[in-house]
């Protein structure tokens, strides 16, 4: 069945560094690909999300390209901030179908 | 901004006892689902709900497990005999169309079964 698998946390970084978590996928048909973000004590919300090949979903300075190629989608920022510190779930959710398959999330500590 | 309350943040109970996390999705939304993520592995999708009935339910979702909507503004999912591996974090969402696009969730419920 279709998964998600993305790298395992806690990824630590200083405030301005560049940030990438890495995100993979298997799926038997055209998936739509999502970034949510869960701060602490709120819920999951969604950061950015792709629907086809090359697109690039981008929000808050955070960019993810949809590679069909590599089956990747990758997170990335230029300059984190101590406020990213959160939790980042992969997810995707095949056409047709209204559920999300997850990736287990990685945690991001930013220290200043 | 509208978003989905989740009661209570954190719920403890003994093995074999019934629970009931509810859940209050945003107003005009139509369709809801049940999300649970066991410490250190992935959030799995378990029910989704709409037009009063279950659209959707993951091989997760057997008869312990029942979701209704009593009141036309919550969402209550009821574990009927607890068991361990229930511990999990229990998040709701909701959607107004149904459209994997638009989902919102709840900041979650965490049950701990003992």
């Amino acid at each position: 069945g279709d998964s998600v698998t993305q790298m395992e946390g806690p990824v630590t970084l200083s405030e301005e560094a560049f940030l990438t978590i890495n995100c993979t996928y298997t799926a038997t048909g055209y998936p739509s690909l999502f970034w949510y973000v869960q701060y602490p004590g709120e819920g999951l919300q969604l950061l950015l999300k792709a629907t086809k090949a090359d697109d690039k979903g981008s929000n808050k300075g955070f960019e993810a390209t949809y590679r069909k190629e590599t089956t990747s989608f990758h997170l990335e920022k230029g300059s984190v901030q101590v406020s990213d510190s959160a939790v980042y779930f992969c997810a995707l959710s095949d056409l047709g179908d209204n559920k999300l398959i997850f990736g287990a999330g990685t945690r991001l500590a930013v220290h200043p | 901004e509208p978003e989905v309350t989740q009661t209570p943040s954190h719920q403890v109970t003994q093995m074999g006892q019934e629970v009931i996390l509810r859940c209050v999705p945003i107003s005009n939304h139509l369709y809801f689902y049940w999300y649970r993520q066991i410490l250190g592995q992935k959030v799995e999708f378990l029910v989704s709900f709409y037009n009063n009935e279950i659209s959707e339910k993951s091989e997760i979702f057997d008869d312990q497990f029942s979701v209704e909507r009593p009141d036309g503004s919550n969402f209550t999912l009821k574990i009927r005999s607890t068991k361990l591996e229930d511990s999990a974090m229990y998040f709701c969402a909701s959607s107004p169309d149904g459209g994997n696009q638009k989902l919102f969730f709840g900041s979650g419920t965490q049950l701990s079964v003992l």
